[in-house]
């Protein structure tokens, strides 16, 4: 079965530094891999995904992650946090199922909190 | 173009009762699934509906059920509540349910069973 570690669970940065949040995967077949965002009281928010081609991928708010298979691994990057960027980070493999659809299998998720 | 709505935002029942979540999908999306989150067992699949069929279902008892509409909008039902079914239940959508159709989600239904 398909899962996902982040391992993790929280991790406290300065404004302005770098920042990596790690997720390794286990799946089978070529894996589609995805970072997702939760603000409090909020829903999740797709940052980026991974499916195929170029390794390193960009999202929005100026995230990045670099898909590294010989390492089962999909880092989350940022060269400079912003105090917004405070929340809970989620790493996601899509599992295709036998009914024709898929299922995201999600890590436990990183608190990331900024310090001013 | 409108995300996916979630109602009622909040919710609280005592056990016993039962609840039904409306989930409205991005427009043109006709795939919906459901997760639930909790703080000890994270985020975990409950089921995915498509064509007004449920394709796919996730390791939860039979009180936990859906459906979904001919405009693609959706409904989860649990009955027989439990404390252990307080939760955030989020819905999300994409276009057909493929791997490679990333998963929009709503803000979520946070239901509380006292």
């Amino acid at each position: 079965a398909q899962s996902v570690t982040q391992p993790d669970i929280h991790i406290t940065v300065s404004e302005g530094a770098s920042l990596e949040l790690r997720c390794n995967y286990s799946y089978g077949a070529t894996p589609y891999l995805f970072w997702y965002v939760q603000s409090p009281g909020q829903g999740l928010q797709l940052l980026l995904k991974y499916f195929s081609g170029d390794t390193l991928v960009q999202g929005i708010k100026g995230f990045e992650a670099e898909f590294k298979r010989s390492q089962s691994s999909f880092n989350l990057r940022k060269p400079s946090v912003h105090w917004s960027d405070a929340a809970e980070y989620f790493c996601a493999v899509a599992q295709l199922l036998t009914g024709g659809g898929n299922k995201l299998t999600f890590g436990t998720g990183t608190q990331l909190k900024v310090e001013l | 173009k409108a995300g996916v709505t979630q109602t009622p935002r909040y919710l609280i029942k005592t056990r016993g009762q039962q609840v039904t979540l409306s989930c409205s999908p991005i427009s043109g999306h006709r795939s919906v699934s459901w997760y639930q989150q909790t703080p000890g067992q994270g985020l975990q699949f409950l089921f995915e509906y498509f064509s007004e069929t449920q394709r796919n279902k996730g390791n939860f008892p039979g009180r936990f059920s859906g459906r979904q509409f001919s405009n693609s909008r959706s409904e989860m039902n649990v009955s027989t509540l439990e404390l252990g079914d307080s939760a955030l239940y989020l819905c999300a959508s994409s276009l057909f349910g493929g791997p490679g159709q990333p998963q929009h989600f709503g803000d979520g239904t946070r239901l509380s069973i006292l």
